[in-house]
């Protein structure tokens, strides 16, 4: 079965220091799409990277960096240069083919939390 | 600024009276989601349109149905709402299926009395 993992349910950081929040998936695909959303205590989803299968390079949002390992399967989100209004719940999700649909689906979150 | 809009942002029913909960988007996006979010829990999708193909996931209980009038708006209807179904509903938008980028607005809350 497809899945991603979050193995962190919180995570705490500095101010000014930089964090990694663990992804790791499983599928057989070949082609996926890898995505990190944030989502504060409004409730709102918020895009903030995506990678997809066939990039070689690791993708770059700004402070958001995404360490893409396919032979481990893993999409670990980076933060450099935390700032308080970081703190939220950060979720990473996997887009799959099924048949002709396709589905998002949603590792269970990390709360990161950074301190001034 | 182009974006995905909820409302309301706070809905409060009674146990088994219907509710809808809209969403609408100025994207342009050909695909519509609805997600239901319970507390602490990650987001689930219920079911999406690709322009006017519904598309249903298996485990979306009856309870719940969904409209797309045209491009812009998607409905969620909850026909007989009960405690379990409160949650946060998340609509999202993306302009293709696969692994494109799903936009979402901001939410809504729903309360079941």
């Amino acid at each position: 079965a497809q899945k991603i993992t979050q193995t962190q349910p919180g995570m705490f950081v500095q101010e000014k220091e930089a964090v990694t929040l663990d992804c790791t998936y499983d599928t057989s695909d070949q082609s996926y799409g890898l995505f990190w959303y944030k989502q504060p205590s409004s409730g709102e989803m918020i895009f903030l990277i995506y990678q997809g299968s066939y990039d070689e390079q690791n993708a770059t949002e700004g402070r958001y960096s995404l360490n893409f390992q396919k032979a481990r399967k893993s999409a670990n989100l980076v933060i450099s240069a935390s700032q308080l209004g970081d703190s939220a719940m950060y979720f990473c999700a996997m887009s799959l083919r099924r048949g002709s649909n396709y589905k998002l689906t949603f590792g269970k979150g990390t709360l990161l939390t950074v301190n001034p | 600024d182009a974006m995905v809009i909820q409302n309301p942002r706070y809905q409060v029913t009674q146990f088994g009276k219907p509710v809808t909960l809209s969403c609408s988007q100025t994207l342009n996006h050909n695909v519509m989601y609805w997600y239901q979010q319970k507390s602490s829990q990650a987001p689930k999708l219920l079911f999406h349109y690709y322009d006017k193909d519904f598309n249903n996931e298996a485990d979306t209980p009856d309870n719940f149905q969904s409209r797309r009038p045209n491009t812009s708006f998607c409905f969620l209807d909850i026909r007989s709402p009960g405690l379990g179904d409160a949650a946060m509903y998340l609509c999202a938008t993306s302009r293709a299926p696969g692994a494109d980028t799903q936009y979402f607005g901001p939410g809504t809350r729903l309360t079941v009395l």
